[in-house]
């Protein structure tokens, strides 16, 4: 099975802090997300990335950077943390989907990150 | 751009009965795929059925159906026989297949209540 792991499940920061939330994934999946959920708005897509060291950003990545640097690996960075951006964070990963192909994404546990 | 509407925020079950969770969305596009999600309390997010725009027999997995129609642009979910662990909050998800893009779009969510 797919596992992908996020290095917290509660973080509390403070406002100003940089905060750094960690994603890994065993599956050499080549393309990584990070949403944010809130109640009543769903997930949306913060950032995304298809391979080593190339992003893109998703619908809401203000405030937000990620980071590339290993397949396995996708950081999504707070720069400096506000009080707005307390919310549920998750990673997920897929494999390439080619035009016919129907590779669903795999989700983490997800990380209540609580700003103060 | 795409949009995913779940037009019930809550709904409710008894156990062993059936429940069927709505789901519109609204795109140009001829080609995509659909998707429902299930995120148990425990938080991590599973997949529960995917379905081809292009295939129009429903897709099915165990108790769980869909019902699509493609041209009113529904994608409403089945669940059958429901049991106490099919609470949870359930995702509707669009992800268009044209230049294999990767990204889903995601609805504001259903939860679920199973009643014994």
């Amino acid at each position: 099975d797919v596992k992908v792991t996020q290095s917290s499940r509660y973080l509390v920061k403070r406002t100003g802090e940089k905060v750094f939330l960690e994603c890994v994934q065993d599956m050499d999946h080549e393309n990584m997300f990070w949403y944010r959920q809130d109640p009543g708005l769903g997930l949306r897509l913060i950032y995304f990335s298809y391979d080593v060291k190339m992003k893109e950003k998703g619908d809401i990545p203000e405030g937000y950077s990620v980071s590339r640097e290993k397949k396995e690996r996708f950081s999504l960075i707070l720069e400096s943390a506000s009080t707005n951006q307390t919310s549920m964070y998750l990673c997920a990963s897929s494999s390439r989907t080619g035009l016919y192909s129907n590779q669903p994404q795999h989700f983490g546990d997800g990380t209540r990150l609580s700003i103060l | 751009a795409q949009t995913v509407t779940q037009s019930q925020p809550e709904m409710s079950v008894q156990e062993a009965e059936t429940v069927t969770l709505s789901c519109t969305y609204d795109t140009s596009e001829s080609d995509y795929y659909l998707f429902w999600y299930k995120q148990p309390p425990s938080r991590q997010m599973i997949l529960v059925i995917r379905q081809e725009a292009y295939k129009q027999q429903n897709a099915t997995e165990n108790r769980f159906s869909v019902n699509f129609q493609k041209a009113a642009k529904s994608f409403s979910l089945k669940i059958s026989d429901s049991q106490l662990g099919d609470a949870a909050m359930y995702f509707c998800a669009y992800r268009r297949k044209k230049g294999g893009s990767e990204k889903l779009v995601f609805g504001k969510g259903t939860k679920l209540t199973v009643n014994p």
